[in-house]
């Protein structure tokens, strides 16, 4: 089946650590994105890339690194230099381009600083 | 700049409708979508409106008028399974770099 895959479910991080979060897709998707959603709140954008190799930042890309090697991959760093970094974290997936389609989102990855 | 309003909170009563609404102010327009979240679950694709009009699916409708900037999204016979949050999304297009919009999001409440 087509769908979009993060992991892990949670996460924890220690005071000035690096953590990475996998986001995999199959549904051959030029789009990617990555949200961050704090309790009770709406969804912000810290990354996006719509094309491999290429990839823009959102609204909160500060203490966050991104890569796009792969269509189907679109890992995010949360990087020492976030200084709150907990959070819900939510991948999404999309057509490329002027082409409107819903997106497709991941099951989420939930941080904890420890 | 890019914003979509919603409430913030809506509630309802079970077996009853409740009409959550969007206004939207993008520099492009290609549509309106609408995505549900349970908590701490993945927001879902409801439904996507491109034209004028009303459009149904089940026990949700949603509406656009582009005249207006407005939308919302219709629920009727609410269950308890529909609390939720209730998001809407504009994808302007090329303005935007091709990202999505997002509201806030409305958190619907629903009573026995």
């Amino acid at each position: 089946d087509g769908g979009i895959t993060q992991s892990p479910k949670y996460l924890f991080r220690k005071e000035g650590q690096n953590v990475t979060l996998s986001c995999e897709q199959n549904l051959n998707h030029d789009a990617m994105y990555w949200y961050r959603q704090d309790p009770g709140q709406g969804l912000r954008l810290i990354y996006y890339s719509q094309i491999v190799n290429d990839f823009q930042k959102g609204d909160i890309a500060e203490g966050y690194s991104v890569s796009r090697e792969k269509k189907e991959s679109f890992p995010l760093t949360v990087t020492s230099a976030q200084k709150n970094p907990t959070a819900f974290y939510l991948c999404a997936s999309k057509t490329g381009g002027d082409s409107v389609t819903e997106a497709f989102f991941g099951q989420g990855t939930r941080l904890t600083v420890v | 700049g890019q914003s979509l309003e919603q409430p913030s909170e809506v509630t309802a009563v079970e077996g009853a409708i409740v009409q959550i609404n969007c206004t939207y102010q993008t520099s492009g327009f290609y549509g309106l979508s609408w995505y549900q979240q349970h908590d701490g679950g993945a927001p879902t694709f409801l439904s996507y409106n491109g034209l004028d009009g009303l459009e149904e699916t089940g026990r949700f409708s949603s509406f656009l008028s582009r005249s207006d900037s407005y939308g919302y999204l219709l629920l009727q016979e609410l269950q308890m399974k529909d609390s939720a949050s209730y998001f809407c999304a504009v994808f302007p297009g090329r303005d935007s770099n091709y990202q999505l919009i997002w509201g806030a999001g409305t958190k619907l409440i629903i009573k026995p």
